[in-house]
């Protein structure tokens, strides 16, 4: 079946630590984005790709990196220089340059800072 | 600036009863895309519907329905005689040609929860 895999759903991260959100598609978009939600703020916009070796940065950059290597890999690093970084992730992919295309997503990652 | 304004944050109903989930947004775009998407605890966002700026009529799909008004650019979701299974997160987003990233700009979502 497509659909878009995140990984892990759970994820601990001591103070200090980077770690690296996996976000893997195979509905064959060109377009990918990361969220990050917290309670009562919707959905932010962390980063988004339209396009192989290329990204953006979205509203609340600071503190992540991304990486496009390949078509089908969005992967996201907390660094620790995020200094809230408790809050659920989520992966976005969508048809590019159509405005009409919905955006799919994965079931999340939820990251705690312990 | 585009932007989507969803001031209900938390609605409560009781098992059948109807519920309307307002959605207002703003943007200078006359070409854009608004959509619905439920969120249930799982975490998972589902899309529901989209309805592009051109295209006015209501839209009924068995127990939802949305009513979409540019005069007052809003679109606005209704559940009608509402279930358990309702009870999630709905977000309205909107999506236009303006930037060249294609962004989905996100309300800040409504709770509905489902009273049996």
């Amino acid at each position: 079946d497509g659909g878009i895999t995140q990984s892990p759903k759970y994820l601990f991260r001591k103070e200090g630590q980077n770690v690296t959100l996996s976000c893997e598609q195979n509905l064959n978009h060109d377009a990918m984005y990361w969220y990050r939600q917290d309670p009562g703020q919707g959905l932010r916009l962390i980063y988004y790709s339209q396009i192989v070796n290329d990204f953006q940065k979205g509203d609340i950059a600071e503190g992540y990196s991304v990486s496009r290597e390949k078509k089908e890999s969005f992967p996201l690093t907390v660094t620790s220089a995020q200094k809230n970084p408790t809050a659920f992730y989520l992966c976005a992919s969508s048809i590019a340059g159509q405005v009409a295309a919905e955006a799919f997503f994965g079931q999340g990652t939820r990251l705690t800072v312990v | 600036a585009q932007k989507v304004t969803q001031a209900q944050t938390e609605i409560s109903v009781v098992e059948k009863e109807d519920v309307t989930l307002d959605c207002v947004y703003e943007t200078r775009d006359t070409t854009y895309y608004l959509f619905w998407y439920k969120q249930p605890p799982s975490g998972e966002l589902v899309f529901l519907i989209r309805r592009n700026s051109f295209d006015e009529q209501n839209e009924i799909s068995g127990r939802y329905s949305w009513n979409f008004q540019k005069s007052t650019s809003s679109f606005n979701f209704t559940i009608t005689a509402s279930q358990v299974v309702d009870s999630a997160v709905y977000f309205c987003a909107l999506r236009n040609d303006w930037n060249t990233g294609n962004q989905f700009y996100f309300g800040t979502g409504t709770s509905l929860t489902v009273i049996p």
